[in-house]
Parts: structure tokens; sequence; C-alpha cells
């Protein structure tokens, strides 16, 4: 059983279009990051959220995380091609010790011109 | 500072034979993680180190794998006697660590292992 579930796993869209993605668990975390990654790159971050009810934004992109700190979302706003790529999120529990992030396995975003 | 490196960026290897995989983390990054991607698939974690010290390692990892910080700055991976089922990407992260949450890692760009 993944601590992350992402969805959806893949998602094609017209250039223009908005969308969103999830990242839910049913643990709490300490902070949740998420992250894109490209076809044969390793990830970047995109951002860090720590509280819960957190709303932080990057240009076209949205993320929060949830009042429990247990999920969290992502939404695009008039999707580019360059959008394209596997989203990543990725915490730390918040009953652990400061340590390893576990993964989701990501939802791959297909942006057609 | 460049950010981490990886090296080789790409390796073929035949079953059996041992590879070893580099990484050079950022230098004030205290804390330098390994993990595994393959495809379809969320990066796996495989061990982490404070400095010199390996703190953790995967219950996943077979005694094939082993990883060393010798001087808390670069790390190797090894890996003996290769199987196919080990071929997958190999990421390497660092952090500044020292945090009771994490602020978020940079990769390197990894280290794809073929085994044929």
């Amino acid at each position: 059983t993944q601590l992350l579930e992402q969805s959806p796993q893949f998602l094609s869209i017209q250039e223009g279009e908005n969308l969103t993605v999830y990242c839910n668990s049913s643990s709490v975390f300490s902070s949740l990051q998420w992250y894109r990654q490209e076809p044969g790159e390793g990830p970047v971050l995109l951002v860090t959220v720590v509280t819960g009810g957190e709303v932080k934004k990057l240009k076209r992109l949205t993320f929060q995380f949830g009042d429990a700190r247990k999920d969290s979302s992502l939404h695009i706003t008039a999707a580019q091609p360059g959008d394209t790529g596997l989203y990543l999120c990725a915490g730390m529990p918040h009953n652990t010790n400061a340590g390893k992030s576990t993964f989701g396995d990501g939802t791959t975003l297909t942006v057609k011109p | 500072d460049t950010g981490v490196s990886q090296d080789p960026r790409h390796k073929i290897t035949k079953r059996g034979q041992n590879v070893t995989f580099r990484c050079d983390p950022i230098s004030e990054h205290n804390r330098l993680y390994w993990y595994r991607q393959t495809l379809g698939q969320g990066p796996e974690f495989l061990t982490y180190f404070q400095n010199e010290a390996q703190l953790e390692k995967s219950r996943l990892l077979s005694d094939r794998f082993s990883a060393e910080r010798p001087k808390g700055s670069f790390s190797t991976l090894e890996i003996q006697r290769t199987e196919q089922g080990d071929s997958a990407m190999y990421l390497c992260a660092s952090d500044k660590g020292g945090q009771r949450a994490n602020y978020g890692y940079t990769f390197g760009s990894g280290t794809r292992l073929t085994v044929v």
C-alpha cells in the first residue's frame, strides 16, 4: 500500500486548459513537497508546504496543503506544453524522526499544443 | 556550486558484474540520499547519510548493495553481482538536514543502469 496516493495517474489535455492533480494519504505529514520530473532527469523541487491550509502560488501553479496535513493538490492554470512532465508529491510522516521522504508514484501530464 | 552531480549518467553491464556509482552533493549539504526509480513508479528510498554516518538503510535493500560516504562529501553506491531486476534509475539527492521537517531535496540527474 502506497503511503502517498496520487491521482490521476495519467492526464492528457490541450494547451490552455486548467487541471488539478491530487496527493492523498491517511497519514499526517510534517511537510509535503511537489516535484516535476522530465524523462531521463532527476526530479526538480517546485514547492514545500508546511502549514495546514497553506496555499502557495508559483506563476500559473497553485499548491494547497490540506487542513489536516494529510493531502495536497496542485492546480495549473492555462497549461502550456512546457508543463508536460511527471509530477511527484513527497513528504515525511509526522510521527517519524527527521529523515527520508516518501514519494508517490506521480501524475504524468501531457499538454498538447 | 553546480548542484548535485552523478557519474556515470548511463551504465550497461552484464548480469553478475559489479557496478559503482558516484554522487557529489551540494557542498554545504550535510545529508545525502540514494533513491531508485523504475518506469512508472516514484523514487524508492535506499539509504541516507548525515555527514559520513549512514543513518538508515531500506529493508528492501539486499546485501548486494552497499553505500559509503567516507569523508562526508561524495558518496558511492556499489551493486555486486548485478541482476536484471536491478535495472533502474539511481538517484542521488542532498539537503542541509538537521530539521524536524523536510524542506525538499536537490536531486542529481541520475544514473540509468541497464543489466543485460
